[in-house]
């Protein structure tokens, strides 16, 4: 079966600081992708998806970038963080067939002071 | 641009009270609407898909149904541990890609 893995679970970070939060996926083969952040009372913002090895759309312009070194791997990061960064970040990932949902990791909680 | 809306914000029922949960969408090209169940600090967890209006999908004291412009979480005798943010979220077509937008959630607590 397939398992979705994010680290850290919690993270404090110094405004200014680089951040580099990764995703990794196991039991399937060239998965879509994605970073969310979801704020409170909010729905989730997509921030990026890949549908392979270094391909990178972003949907929202901001202080973050997104890359996909392997097949499974998918890494969100950020040379300076600012304070609106903080949130709930959420890595996903869907199997390469059309119309199938989104299956989540347990999130890494970021708060930058 | 595609829109989703659930209903009520916050739910709170009795152990065994039942009731339904809604998410109203607005889009162009549905290719399925997702349901998810959220526990606080978590990611959320996948429950149904529903493709057609007119379909159902069941699973313990949960049923989704779809129509054109709803879908219906229906929950049965609720138990405490049923408690969580249920999200809705709507798939479609956008320039070739399929693009996932959610509903901010509905907040259930069921109290023993």
């Amino acid at each position: 079966s397939q398992t979705i893995h994010q680290w850290p679970a919690t993270l404090v970070q110094p405004v200014g600081s680089p951040l580099s939060l990764e995703c990794t996926v196991e039991g399937t083969s060239n998965p879509n992708l994605y970073w969310y952040r979801q704020a409170a009372g909010r729905g989730l913002q997509l921030l990026f998806y890949s549908v392979g090895i270094g391909q990178i759309s972003s949907e929202v312009p901001q202080n973050l970038s997104a890359s996909r070194p392997q097949d499974r791997q998918f890494i969100l990061s950020s040379k300076k963080l600012l304070l609106s960064d903080s949130g709930f970040y959420l890595c996903a990932w869907r199997g390469d067939r059309v119309n199938q949902p989104q299956h989540f990791g347990d999130g890494t909680r970021l708060s930058i002071l | 641009e595609d829109q989703v809306t659930q209903s009520p914000e916050a739910l709170r029922l009795q152990e065994g009270e039942s009731s339904s949960l809604n998410c109203s969408y607005t889009v162009s090209g549905l290719r399925g609407l997702f349901w998810y169940r959220q526990d606080p600090g978590k990611g959320p967890e996948f429950l149904f898909t529903l493709y057609s209006a007119g379909e159902e999908k069941e699973k313990e004291r949960l049923k989704a149904t779809l129509t054109k412009k709803e879908s219906f979480l229906h929950i049965t005798a609720p138990k405490p541990e049923d408690s969580a943010t249920y999200l809705c979220a709507v798939q479609a077509d956008s320039g070739g890609y399929q693009k996932v937008t959610f509903g901010t959630g509905t907040k259930l607590q069921v109290i023993p």
